[in-house]
């Protein structure tokens, strides 16, 4: 099955950029979704397909992809942003099986 | 708005049966294909099972296949996980999740419930 590989945990300053990255195999094949997970709530999408943002999510956040590897970026950090961030795709199969990646926890210093 | 409201948590004994329930509103339920992910205490998230729309194609994560059987009632407005043979790695918070897509090649899950806590132990 497919696997999708994420940093553990970055931190950024606050106002400043961050770059979190997902890689997998998949990824050549599929766009990764990005989610936001904040303590206690349920995970929210913040990026999908090539670089779209969901109604209500601000544009500092902005999605890109190469290869196999997708990269979720923050620009201008803010307190609220600190959270853990998800990237996930379909698998390698092609069919609708999916794969979440492992996480990474942004830390706005 | 659209909700996902989940139900049918609890604790259970390995071994044991318990059957999750999600109520969707706001949005024609029978369009739209649906997904169960769940997330361990502590843990990152796992996809567990798909359904579409009309329930004719269902897929499960190789961990839960032939322990639990998705399903859906578009009448009721309903997603279900029937959950059977549970274990003690099966304790997590369960969501539903519906699935979206721009074009092939771009799927997504756009909105989640809150999650129903599921506690395997003796």
């Amino acid at each position: 099955s497919s696997e999708l590989t994420q940093d553990p945990a970055v931190s950024v300053a606050l106002g400043q950029t961050v770059r979190i990255t997902c890689q997998g195999d998949s990824l050549r094949s599929y766009y990764a979704s990005w989610y936001q997970q904040k303590p206690g709530q349920a995970p929210v999408l913040v990026i999908y397909g090539k670089n779209n943002r969901p109604s209500g999510i601000p544009d500092r956040f902005s999605g890109s992809s190469s290869g196999n590897t997708a990269s979720l970026t923050i620009t201008g950090a803010q307190a609220e942003d600190e959270a853990d961030y998800y990237c996930n795709s379909r698998d390698s199969s092609g069919n609708h099986r999916y794969v979440f990646g492992t996480g990474t926890k942004v830390t706005v210093l | 708005e659209v909700q996902l409201v989940e139900s049918g948590g609890g604790l259970v004994q390995p071994g044991g049966s318990l059957r999750l329930s999600c109520a969707a509103s706001g949005f024609t339920f029978s369009s739209y294909e649906m997904n169960w992910v769940r997330q361990a205490p502590g843990k990152g998230l796992e996809w567990v099972s798909y359904i579409s729309s009309s329930g004719s194609t269902i897929y499960y994560a190789d961990s839960v296949k032939g322990r639990f059987t998705i399903s859906r009632d578009n009448a009721k407005n309903s997603l279900y996980l029937q959950m059977n043979s549970l274990r003690a790695e099966d304790t997590a918070v369960y969501y539903c999740a519906r699935e979206g897509s721009l074009h092939s090649g771009s799927y997504f899950f756009d909105y989640w419930g809150q999650g129903t806590l599921v506690t395997v132990s003796s």
